[in-house]
C-alpha cells in the first residue's frame, strides 16, 4: 500500500531534550516536506527536499533540523525544542513538478498521519 | 503576508445544499491550485486542483472555479454531504518549479442532516 509513514504518532517531551520524528515514503517521491499545524494558523511548511541530499527552508525553519539520505526518508530533528513548537506536524511526500498544460503542474502531495507534540 | 487567505474559518450547510468555500492569493506567481481536505486526526488528502489555463475544473460533487482577475478560487461542492465534514485547505504553487505549496489557513465545513 502507497504510504507516508511518521513516527511517533504522539509525544510528550521536556523543554531541550533532543528528539528525531521519522517520515518515511514507499512510493519513490522525489519531493517531501514538512507542515506544522496550529490552530488558526493553518499548515505552514518548515523545511523541503526537492531530492537527495537537496534541503530549503520553509516558511518557519527556525529550530528545526532535516536530513534527506535517502530518498525514501526525510526526518525532522528538533534539537533543543521549546514549549512553542507544540504542535501537529504532517510529513508529505510527492513526485514534485511534472510536465502538464500549464507548462508544469504540481504533483499531488499525499501526508502522513501527522505526528502530535507536546513540549513541556 | 498571507500568501493565501481562506477568510471564513467555519461553514454551516444543510445536506444536499451546495457548499461554496472561498480562497484569494495575493501572489501572481500562483500558477497552480489545490484543495485538500482534512478529518481530525488524519493527514490532509487531495481534493482537486486547476491550473492556471483553465477557469473551471470538475470532478463529481466537487469543482473548483479560478478567476485569475480577481486573484480568486471557490470549491463548490453540490450536494452536500454529511461526510463532507471537514476542514478544507485551499493551497497555491509558483511557475518556479521550486516554489513549494502555500496553505491557507482552512476552513471548516460542517454539513448538518
Amino acid at each position: 500500500e502507497a504510504q507516508v509513514t511518521q513516527n511517533p504518532r504522539y509525544l510528550i517531551t521536556v523543554t531541550g531534550k533532543k528528539l528525531t520524528v521519522t517520515c518515511s515514503q514507499n512510493m519513490n517521491h522525489e519531493y517531501m516536506s514538512w507542515y506544522r499545524q496550529d490552530p488558526g494558523l493553518g499548515l505552514r511548511q518548515i523545511y523541503y527536499s526537492m531530492n537527495v541530499e537537496v534541503t530549503d527552508k520553509g516558511d518557519v525553519p527556525e529550530g528545526y533540523k532535516v536530513s534527506r539520505k535517502e530518498k525514501r526518508n526525510f526526518p525532522l530533528i528538533l534539537e533543543s525544542p521549546s514549549p512553542n513548537q507544540t504542535s501537529l506536524y504532517f510529513c508529505a511526500s510527492s513526485f514534485g513538478i511534472t510536465p502538464g498544460l500549464a507548462g508544469f503542474e504540481v504533483d499531488t502531495q499525499y501526508f502522513g498521519p501527522g505526528t502530535r507534540l507536546t513540549v513541556l | 503576508d498571507q500568501q493565501v487567505k481562506q477568510n471564513s474559518p467555519s461553514l454551516s450547510v444543510q445536506e444536499g445544499r451546495i457548499s461554496i468555500l472561498n480562497c484569494d492569493y495575493t501572489n501572481s506567481m500562483f500558477d497552480y491550485f489545490l484543495w485538500y481536505k482534512k478529518y481530525p486526526a488524519e493527514g490532509p488528502t487531495f481534493l482537486i486542483s486547476i491550473s492556471s489555463i483553465k477557469d473551471k475544473n470538475e470532478d463529481g460533487r466537487f469543482t473548483v472555479f479560478l478567476n485569475k482577475s480577481a486573484k480568486h478560487l471557490s470549491l463548490h461542492i453540490v450536494p452536500s454531504q454529511p461526510g463532507d465534514s471537514a476542514v478544507y485547505f485551499c493551497a497555491a504553487s509558483g511557475r518556479s518549479g521550486n516554489t513549494p505549496l502555500v496553505f491557507g489557513k482552512g476552513t471548516r465545513l460542517s454539513v448538518i442532516a
